[in-house]
Formats: structure tokens, C-alpha cells, sequence
């Protein structure tokens, strides 16, 4: 069955080093989220794309991170140069954002959003 | 600015206690309120959502509009129901999914 697929599951690197996280959503999909998972902050929004373009990344420290969609089969965020701070699990989950009927006026609906498993970053 | 706030970060019950976990909300447009549950190796997934006014494994929620809170109930916990709980929010223009930070429910035998 269709899957959000994230690489890598698990990354251990070093203070000042790139890392690049990779997010295939499921096809036919038109939205994609990035969140991190902390114990602190729970999951917090990166960033969101609907159809490739990105909607909001308000979330996101702009001075280190980045995220981009090179075509509909993948997603990435990057973190250049990285920092023991950004130790946490990364989330990317995919859906399919429809034109309807909301409160009785035209708009678009979320459906519901799948998850991948996770990357579990570790930055030492 | 939409917020969802789980004020629990842990909540442990006995197997068949009543459950509660809470969440608020402020947004100040109509909302949509979901809930997502992650199980213990497993993905992140979702409970249930506010307009399908639907009961999901014994678990209800209804969305208060004066109270902003969209709680989750059920009568008798169970076992399996031990999980991280995230309470969600999509404001209806943007579509933008925020979550709250989550509650834990550990069930006792």
C-alpha cells in the first residue's frame, strides 16, 4: 500500500556538518509538511508545499535550513551547517488539499495527512 | 496566529478508568480540529476529526466553539490505547496542519 518514504531512518554527524533529509510523498498527493518532534516543543511545522511551492516555512530557521521540492516525487530539507540543537526526530508527511465546501463557502479541505516513519537526527 | 495547547504531557490511567485528554485551541476563524495518535513503533496517524463526528476505537471528541477545546474521551481505557496523542488544528484558508505538543497516555493493567 502507498507510503510516505523517508531517508535516512537514522543520522549521527557532527557539529557543522550538511545534512540533507529526503521525503518521497505519496503519489498523487499535492501537499507536503515537514515537522520536527522534540520532547519540549512536540511537533513543530518546518515547512509546507502545495504543489511544489512553498506555502510557509515561517517556521523554520532560515539561517541554517532549507527546504525544497525538485519535482513531485521528492522532498527535501537540508540543514547546512548543522548544531546539536537540531537533534531531534524529523517528520514528513504528505495529502491532498481539495477544492470544496467549508462552512458553507468555497475553499480548499485537508484530507487527512500520512506520515513517514521518521529521521531521527543526532548531532554531536 | 492558530495554537493548539495539550496542557498534559503524560497522563496514566488504569485499564478501564475513563480518559480525558485535553486540548485547546485559539484561532479566530472556523477551525478544523483533528486528532493523531502514534503507537509505539508505528506511525504517526490519524484518530479521528471533528467534522466526521464519528466514534474511532471507543474514542470520542467534540468541538466546543466557547470553550475553544476540542477534548478526547473514552468511557474504559484499554491497554492497547497506551500512545503519544497529538491534538490538531487546520486553519479552513490556509490549510495549514498545526499541532499541540502532545500527550502521552500510559494505561495500566
Amino acid at each position: 500500500d502507498a507510503r510516505v518514504t523517508q531517508t535516512p531512518r537514522h543520522k549521527v554527524t557532527e557539529m557543522g556538518q550538511e545534512v540533507t533529509m529526503r521525503c518521497q510523498p505519496i503519489l498523487g498527493h499535492n501537499t507536503v509538511f515537514w515537522y520536527r518532534q522534540t520532547m519540549m516543543q512536540g511537533l513543530e511545522l518546518l515547512a509546507y508545499f502545495r504543489n511544489r511551492a512553498p506555502l510557509d516555512d515561517s517556521g523554520m530557521p532560515k539561517d541554517r535550513f532549507s527546504a525544497e521540492m525538485p519535482d513531485a516525487t521528492l522532498a527535501t530539507l537540508k540543514i547546512q551547517p548543522s548544531e546539536p540543537r537540531d537533534s531531534a526526530v524529523y517528520f514528513c508527511a504528505s495529502g491532498l488539499v481539495q477544492r470544496g465546501v467549508t462552512s458553507g463557502r468555497q475553499g480548499h479541505r485537508t484530507g487527512e495527512l500520512f506520515f513517514g516513519e521518521g529521521s531521527r537526527l543526532t548531532v554531536l | 496566529a492558530q495554537r493548539v495547547t495539550q496542557p498534559e504531557k503524560l497522563l496514566s490511567v488504569f485499564k478501564g478508568a475513563p480518559v480525558e485528554l485535553k486540548c485547546n485551541y485559539s484561532y479566530s476563524g472556523s477551525p478544523e480540529l483533528f486528532w493523531y495518535v502514534q503507537y509505539s513503533r508505528q506511525r504517526l496517524q490519524l484518530l479521528l476529526r471533528h467534522i466526521s463526528r464519528e466514534s474511532i476505537k471507543g474514542f470520542t471528541a467534540d468541538l466546543n466553539k466557547g470553550e475553544t477545546s476540542f477534548h478526547l474521551k473514552k468511557p474504559f481505557a484499554q491497554e492497547e490505547d497506551s500512545a503519544m496523542y497529538y491534538c490538531a488544528l487546520v486553519n479552513t484558508g490556509f490549510q495549514k496542519l498545526v499541532f499541540g505538543t502532545g500527550t502521552r497516555l500510559l494505561v495500566s493493567p
